[in-house]
């Protein structure tokens, strides 16, 4: 029973254009969210999160949305480089839980 | 600024042999993780410890033992080698209950 899915295996994008990467969930306990993106022969590497409480968090390129009503959220990467190429895991956690829940990640490249 | 060391990068054991993987953090943190990651999959917790002398399973403890020496260090010992445990073992740590973890780089690790 996957509590957290990403149903995109892969994802490919134009250097410059939106990346957008989708994630849903089933627990609705859930109160934090959270996106890490993987290098090859790396530790994932923490991006951004959101609390319960928000619909939506910016930082610099990156904005993470949450739909609750839908259990779903999504990372948008505006304007998408080539560093930008990665393996993206979204995860998830209730406040009185310290283990997180995590997606099977999402490869994303980025075309020049 | 080394962060999270796992030693060691590669390791290929035969069925029934025993190893440990060792693991050490120097950012004074007091949470430490192990998880396992398999293709297809999220990563998924073997074991977690909440301050030096604690530990708790995780999701995936079955033929895994762990132990936190001290504070900076946390290791993960597999006594019996199986090839179910064939995977990528990644070593975390966190700031007390952070859902910001900071990863070492990974051990692969081939059971024959």
């Amino acid at each position: 029973d996957q509590q957290v899915k990403q149903n995109s295996p892969s994802l490919s994008v134009q250097e410059g254009r939106i990346s957008i990467l989708n994630c849903d969930y089933t627990n609705s306990m859930f109160d934090y969210f959270l996106w890490y993106k993987k290098y090859p022969a790396e530790g994932p590497t923490f991006l951004i999160s959101i609390s319960s409480i928000k619909d939506k968090n910016e930082d610099g390129r990156f904005t993470v949305f949450l739909n609750k009503s839908a259990k779903h959220l999504s990372l948008h990467i505006v304007p998408s480089q080539p560093g930008d190429s990665a393996v993206y895991f979204c995860a998830a956690r209730e406040d009185s839980n310290y283990q997180l829940i995590w997606g099977a990640g999402t490869k994303l490249i980025i075309k020049p | 600024n080394a962060g999270v060391t796992q030693t060691p990068k590669f390791q290929v054991l035969k069925t029934g042999q025993s190893m440990t993987l060792q693991c050490a953090q120097d950012m004074n943190h007091n949470s430490m993780y192990w998880y396992r990651q398999d293709p297809g999959m999220g990563l998924r917790l073997i074991y977690y410890s909440a301050s030096e002398g604690t530990t708790d399973k995780g999701e995936v403890p079955n033929g895994y033992n762990v132990s936190r020496l001290n504070k900076r260090e946390f290791s993960l010992r597999l006594e019996s080698a199986a090839p179910s445990q064939t995977s990528v073992y990644f070593c975390a740590s966190s700031e007390g209950n952070s859902e910001k973890l900071f990863f070492g780089s990974g051990t692969q690790l081939s059971v024959l």
